[in-house]
């Protein structure tokens, strides 16, 4: 595998339901991000883990709850969604902390999950 | 804060046509700035980036120049391909070193044969 990879690609659920959703990265990246993609609406930055400690947290609900167990993998654990939680979640990397290449993230081909 | 500004879609182009998408950012400092794309049913792809004022991104036919005068980084293609459709997303990190991206809204390319 190479790059950034995502699991599961498609997921659906019921409001009642718990699942996870998995990244893993292999680039070799210290840095780690979760995002949510709806119609009609900018990508909005949900989570940043950098060096596996959360360092942002952009005002999600906590029915969803990120895990970084160490710097190449990356979860985002559901319980009780709402429908409008359906959308593409996307999961990316980057090395943070300067040298060529920090600036830029590299995206997961994300989960599109749907809350029913 | 930081902000990115896109211009709305669809753009419609025939083959062949020459493209602009326009971006312009708002940001303290020196940003970094990128363009990303994304084709049906995929992430986002790095297509090209710029780091410095007057900076000029390529890769696959595609430019764009960092513009700090004017603040845009417009995204041009001088001969549109059908496989060319995609969603196209400006970015921007900002001179701290959060690693925090800033997208713009996305602009939806269409590519008519």
């Amino acid at each position: 595998e190479t790059g950034v990879t995502q699991t599961p690609r498609h997921l659906v659920m019921g409001m009642t339901n718990k699942k996870s959703l998995k990244c893993e990265q292999h680039l070799g990246h210290n840095a780690m991000y979760w995002y949510k993609q709806s119609a009609k609406k900018p990508l909005e930055l949900m989570f940043v883990y950098s060096l596996e400690e959360r360092v942002e947290n952009n005002s999600v609900p906590s029915r969803f709850s990120p895990e970084c167990p160490n710097s190449s993998h990356l979860f985002l654990h559901l319980h009780t969604l709402q429908p409008e939680d359906s959308a593409l979640y996307l999961c990316a990397s980057s090395q943070d902390g300067g040298g060529p290449g920090s600036d830029t993230q590299y995206f997961g081909p994300g989960t599109r999950l749907t809350v029913l | 804060g930081d902000s990115v500004t896109q211009m709305e879609g669809p753009v419609t182009l025939s083959e062949e046509a020459f493209l602009t998408i326009n971006c312009t950012y708002t940001a303290t400092g020196y940003p970094s700035l990128f363009w990303y794309v994304q084709y049906p049913g995929e992430g986002l792809q790095l297509l090209l980036k710029a780091t410095k004022a007057d900076d000029k991104g390529s890769n696959k036919g595609f430019e764009a120049t960092y513009r700090k005068e004017t603040t845009s980084f417009h995204l041009e293609k001088g001969s549109v391909q059908v496989s060319d459709s995609a969603v196209y997303f400006c970015a921007l990190k900002g001179s701290s070193n959060t690693g925090k991206l800033i997208f713009g809204q996305g602009t939806t390319l269409q590519v008519k044969p």
